[in-house]
């Protein structure tokens, strides 16, 4: 059984740029979700795809924008980066009740 | 407003020493409570799932309850040890008319166990 991997893990990008993280969802679980979390703070949640298709949205502007996969693999756009943006990035593949989490990605905007 | 409310904020122990964590939400509709350990930097991971039906649930040394009328959940660790130096997120899960659910996060408590 594999678990969640967040790439990249540490990334590092200027004010005004656009950004892609990904994530590999576990095996046999067909929805992922994806949040940030500011330094000291508990996750927000960004969105969900439920079989390539979002499901799911918090409180976030439509610059944040993302993709599922038929392997249920998934991407978070960025675009137009603010400093504000800088955080742990994490992703959470679900089926039923289990939600499993990746490590994360580490953004710093600057 | 869904919203879930973790106390303390950080909290310092000896090792050896027990604790308890307190959670206070307001999510609806309840669909299930989790505790979830992360280290710094890290993703979390799961301690215990509780449903509405279910008061108490244990993992090692790792305790939950849960008082689905008072919105209220707490975990308890017993015999500390310094491993368990890390933040304690309380999650609320809801379940929506359309059919899936979403994670409501508290702030976390940032458990610090010293020698």
């Amino acid at each position: 059984e594999t678990g969640v991997t967040q790439s990249p893990t540490h990334l590092i990008k200027t004010r005004g740029q656009q950004v892609t993280l990904r994530c590999s969802s576990q095996s046999g679980h067909n929805t992922v979700s994806w949040y940030q979390q500011a330094l000291g703070q508990g996750p927000q949640f960004i969105f969900q795809y439920y079989r390539e298709e979002e499901n799911g949205r918090g409180n976030f502007p439509p610059r944040f924008s993302g993709l599922q996969f038929p392997n249920y693999s998934s991407e978070l756009n960025v675009n137009a980066l603010e400093l504000d943006d800088s955080a742990l990035y994490l992703c959470a593949s679900s089926s039923n009740y289990g939600y499993t989490f990746g490590s994360g990605t580490r953004l710093t905007v600057v | 407003k869904n919203q879930v409310e973790q106390s303390p904020q950080s909290l310092i122990i000896l090792e050896g020493k027990n604790c308890t964590l307190q959670c206070n939400y307001t999510v609806s509709p309840f669909s299930n409570l989790r505790w979830y350990k992360q280290d710094t930097g890290r993703g979390p991971v799961s301690l215990t799932i509780m449903t509405f039906s279910e008061n108490t649930k244990s993992n090692g040394r790792y305790t939950a309850t849960l008082d689905a009328d008072t919105k209220q959940s707490s975990l308890h660790i017993t015999a500390s040890q310094l491993s368990d130096s890390a933040s304690y997120i309380c999650v609320v899960s809801r379940s929506l008319n359309s059919g899936y659910s979403t994670l409501t996060f508290g702030k976390g408590t940032m458990l610090l166990v010293s020698p």
